[in-house]
């Protein structure tokens, strides 16, 4: 099985400060990790994703991501916040020893972090 | 930028009744997808959808549910017979490529609400 814990449902951060949104996973295999981004009356949008290689990720708006195996982590962050950042943030994980040979395809979700950046 | 568009944005509904959802995928998109996410809890999957064939489903997706791409754009989720607790916000998603690597794109909802 696989599944994703995003241990707080409200962020808040000032404008100009460093964020992190944090997302831990579980699966029986490697995984592939994923950030989206909800806006207001919008869909998810993608932000960026862990499949291999080097463990810090860099997405769109700035955002980046570092991959933790022993930690089983998969944390979100910008250096600094802006107030178009506030957001839902969905973390979202695939198991790629599940499935087809094309891997598990269906995504799995955390509970989403709302983010608010303060002015 | 392309984007995946769900119609309606809000669909109410007496229980018991059929409801069909519609998402139209990125044009050069081949894999599809519903999700949904009921208030307040996850968002989960449904059902992914290739070559005019169901390629995985959750055991959420019941006899109830059904899918289909009636034309070359159209990409539908129907509910035969709705529950109260079918009520949520469904997500449609497609993705260019297979593969569990590949990022899907979603669009932005259906507030489905049973009475």
């Amino acid at each position: 099985a696989q599944s994703v814990a995003q241990p707080e449902d409200q962020v808040n951060v000032a404008e100009g400060n460093p964020l992190t949104v944090k997302c831990t996973y579980s699966v029986s295999g490697n995984p592939y990790l994923f950030w989206y981004v909800q806006y207001p009356n919008r869909g998810l949008q993608f932000l960026l994703k862990y499949i291999t290689g080097d463990n810090l990720v860099k997405g769109s708006y700035g955002f980046e991501a570092e991959f933790n195996k022993s930690q089983t982590s998969f944390h979100l962050k910008k250096p600094s916040a802006l107030v178009s950042d506030s957001a839902l943030y969905f973390c979202a994980v695939r198991d790629i020893n599940l499935g087809t040979n094309f891997g598990n395809e269906k995504l799995t979700f955390g509970t989403g972090t709302r983010l608010t950046i303060i002015p | 930028e392309p984007e995946v568009t769900q119609t309606p944005s809000h669909q109410v509904t007496q229980m018991g009744q059929e409801v069909i959802l519609r998402c139209v995928p990125i044009s050069n998109h081949l894999y599809f997808y519903w999700y949904r996410q009921i208030l307040g809890q996850k968002v989960e999957f449904l059902v992914s959808f290739y070559n005019n064939e169901i390629s995985e489903k959750s055991e959420i997706f019941d006899d109830q549910f059904s899918v289909e791409r009636p034309d070359g754009s159209n990409f539908t989720l129907k509910i035969r017979s709705t529950k109260l607790e079918d009520s949520a916000m469904y997500f449609c998603a497609s993705s260019r490529d297979r593969g569990a690597y590949n990022e899907q794109f979603f669009g932005p909802g259906t507030r489905l609400t049973v009475l």
